[in-house]
């Protein structure tokens, strides 16, 4: 998983708790993304940061927030969990610069299930 | 019409034979595409990346990138049991080819048949 680990791995919250979930790398990758994969949607893209401190939303970033305070975390933190946020949570990481700079590498995944 | 849209559904292919996997893009612009394989339950694995028009080898998997008919494709040689999986197409969202944002399409399933 290109040195990218997520903690936890698989969690289980209730309707209305906050949650952080954290995405650590060892690439020193300047770009960091936080998706969400539902069937039928594929991935959609929450929160990104091209930098430390440096962050921006996504497509359905709504009920999250994201921050960046070292490169090689990003943590993702849902404000108050919700059923809808049910989902499988990935975190990608890529360094710009052509040719390959679009690449992206994902970690692990977490599973979240809120109840 | 979505930036990267695969439409197929699932494929079933005997073992041996070649899978071939189709994507489409919108903008004309993009020069970049991407092809990932993932398994039931983990993460999006980076498997063939394109950044020409033409084919791109790499083993038994070939990528395609037509630019003038704005579609990409991989094409799977010898298919294995262990190629059964669901792919993925992305390519650089418009507008955004600063910042290294990607759409991705809902993928393909992949199912061969031993």
């Amino acid at each position: 998983d290109a040195g990218i680990t997520q903690s936890p791995r698989h969690k289980v919250t209730e309707t209305g708790t906050p949650v952080t979930l954290r995405c650590h790398q060892t690439e020193n990758h300047r770009y960091m993304y936080w998706y969400r994969q539902d069937p039928g949607h594929g991935l959609r893209l929450i929160h990104y940061s091209y930098g430390v401190k440096d962050t921006d939303k996504g497509e359905v970033s709504d009920g999250y927030s994201v921050s960046r305070s070292k490169t090689e975390d990003f943590l993702l933190t849902l404000e108050s969990a919700t059923s809808s946020q049910t989902s499988v949570y990935f975190c990608a990481i890529s360094e710009p610069g052509l040719p390959r700079g679009s690449e992206q590498f994902f970690g692990p995944g977490t599973r979240l299930t809120v109840l | 019409q979505k930036e990267v849209e695969q439409n197929s559904g699932p494929l079933s292919v005997p073992e041996g034979a070649i899978a071939s996997l189709n994507c489409t893009y919108s903008d004309r612009g993009s020069q970049s595409f991407f092809w990932y394989r993932q398994y039931s339950g983990k993460s999006p694995e980076l498997i063939m990346s394109i950044y020409s028009n033409g084919d791109k080898e790499d083993g038994r998997f070939t990528a395609q990138l037509n630019k003038a008919s704005q579609y990409v494709s991989l094409l799977i040689r010898d298919s294995q049991p262990s190629d059964s999986a669901t792919y993925l197409c992305a390519g650089p969202l418009p507008c955004f080819y600063g910042n290294n944002r990607l759409a991705f399409g809902k993928g393909n399933q992949v199912v061969v048949i031993p």
